[in-house]
């Protein structure tokens, strides 16, 4: 079947506007992971979900950000009152139980301007 | 807490071997992971060892000594095109949650 996908690949925003970045994980992966990567930096942890739920909010970088799962699939991360301080490439990735291997999307680039 | 530590550059050359080290904190532990990520691309999952050990995988290896908390990654008959950054993670047996370390970016000189 199909990879991980997200969207949008790109996504360029005024400071102040709220953006959403969706996640499609491979069907059947229970755990589903939000990452931020800034431009030559590592992988920054933002949540985790297990089904629906998120055992982890605490990558959370402030309280601007908020991420659900419905149905143990798709998953949205909004981001309200951008910041340029967000501008980064958010990846998610998915997992089957508790596997640690992660196959991970293509991204999404945000600019905030 | 979680914490791991990977050198931040490592330079070699085509045809040779290099050794990426990680050592790793957790409160849990159930694995360590290699992943690799082109310039650009997103992050590849390379191997995982969750016992002590060698793993091998065509030109990689990696190994694991959990009483150390410490792990490597080994790349051998080295090509250009494995310039890239390469990560490690753990796998936090208590949540599940997978921490990355700050990745390695290795440069392979001809």
């Amino acid at each position: 079947g199909a990879g991980v996908s997200q969207s949008p690949s790109n996504k360029v925003t005024e400071k102040g506007k709220d953006v959403e970045l969706r996640c499609d994980p491979i069907s059947g992966h229970t755990a589903l992971y939000w990452y931020r990567q800034s431009l030559g930096q590592g992988l920054e942890f933002l949540i985790y979900f297990q089904g629906n739920s998120a055992p982890d909010k605490s990558g959370l970088p402030s309280d601007r950000f908020s991420a659900e799962r419905t149905g143990g699939s798709v998953s949205t991360l909004t981001i309200q009152r951008t910041q340029q301080e967000d501008s980064a490439v958010y990846l998610c990735a998915s997992s089957f139980g508790g596997s640690a291997e992660q196959y991970f999307g293509p991204g999404t680039r945000l600019t905030v301007t | 807490g979680q914490s791991l530590e990977q050198p931040s550059e490592v330079t070699a050359v085509e045809g040779a071997i290099v050794q990426i080290n990680c050592t790793y904190q957790t409160s849990g532990f159930y694995g360590l992971s290699w992943y690799q990520q082109h310039d650009g691309g997103a992050p590849t999952f390379l191997s995982y060892n969750g016992l002590d050990g060698l793993e091998e995988t065509g030109r990689f290896s990696s190994f694991l000594s959990r009483s150390d908390s410490y792990g490597y990654l080994l790349l051998q008959e080295l090509q250009m095109k494995d310039s890239a950054s390469y990560f490690c993670a753990v796998r936090d047996g208590r949540d599940d949650k997978i921490i990355f370390g700050k990745g390695t970016r290795l440069h392979i000189l001809p």
